[in-house]
């Protein structure tokens, strides 16, 4: 069974780089799409942006400027930075599996982070 | 942000049938891309519930079915039961965006 775990720091101060590592355990990283996903309090969800093991990614454009998406096959892991950060980015960010392609759904969901921006 | 748009909420009587719609547009569900919805309980990760426009995955009851036609989906629970009181999202690609994009969320409530 495929789990997925989000890691890092709960608090980042604003104009910031947050950071966060998603380790999947109970299955190879290799050969699939990863997505960073994220919730802010009481409201809906937003794509952040995928990556491929290969290290080809795509992000939401309204995020693009700020994104950074990287792999590291051996270790079964991949992260997010999210620069310049401000209060706008608290949010609950989730890693998540494609089931089967770039544009296809999310079968594994991480138990997700909350991030607070706050000084 | 969202693209696909959904009603803010629905409820129903226990063992009543309620449908949630998405609506989209000619860059996402319109232009063939595939809707799944994800159920999300309160304080826990969204749970995909239907994928490719109507399948099921393992586990997941058949009260759920998903259905989609022309820029929409629907997604239909039958015999409401109280532990399907969640959130409900759809999502799908978007070729203007060149990404995944998310409904605005559904609330349910078991009346």
């Amino acid at each position: 069974q495929v789990q997925l775990q989000e890691s890092g720091p709960g608090l980042v101060k604003p104009s910031e780089t947050l950071s966060l590592t998603c380790t999947v355990s109970g299955g190879s990283i290799s050969s699939y799409f990863w997505s960073w996903i994220r919730q802010p309090p009481g409201k809906g969800l937003e794509w952040i942006g995928y990556i491929y093991t290969s290290g080809s990614t795509n992000y939401n454009p309204s995020l693009r400027s700020r994104v950074t998406i990287s792999v590291d096959t051996s270790k079964n892991q991949f992260s997010l930075r999210l620069s310049s950060v401000t209060a706008a980015d608290t949010a609950m960010y989730y890693c998540a599996r494609h089931e089967n392609s770039a544009a296809g759904d999310f079968d594994y969901w991480g138990q997700g982070t909350l991030v607070t921006v706050s000084s | 942000q969202s693209v696909l748009t959904q009603p803010p909420s629905v409820s129903g009587a226990p063992g009543q049938r309620v449908t949630i719609s998405c609506t989209g547009s000619s860059s996402n569900i319109g232009a063939g891309y595939d809707v799944h919805w994800y159920q999300q309980l309160p304080g826990t990760a969204p749970k995909l519930l239907i994928y490719v426009n109507s399948i099921r995955p393992s586990g997941v009851p058949d009260r759920f079915s998903g259905s989609k036609s022309g820029t929409s989906a629907s997604l239909a629970i039958t015999g409401l039961q109280a532990e399907d009181e969640a959130d409900y999202y759809c999502q799908s690609y978007d070729s203007s965006l060149s990404g995944h994009v998310f409904g605005t969320g559904t609330k349910v409530t078991v009346l």
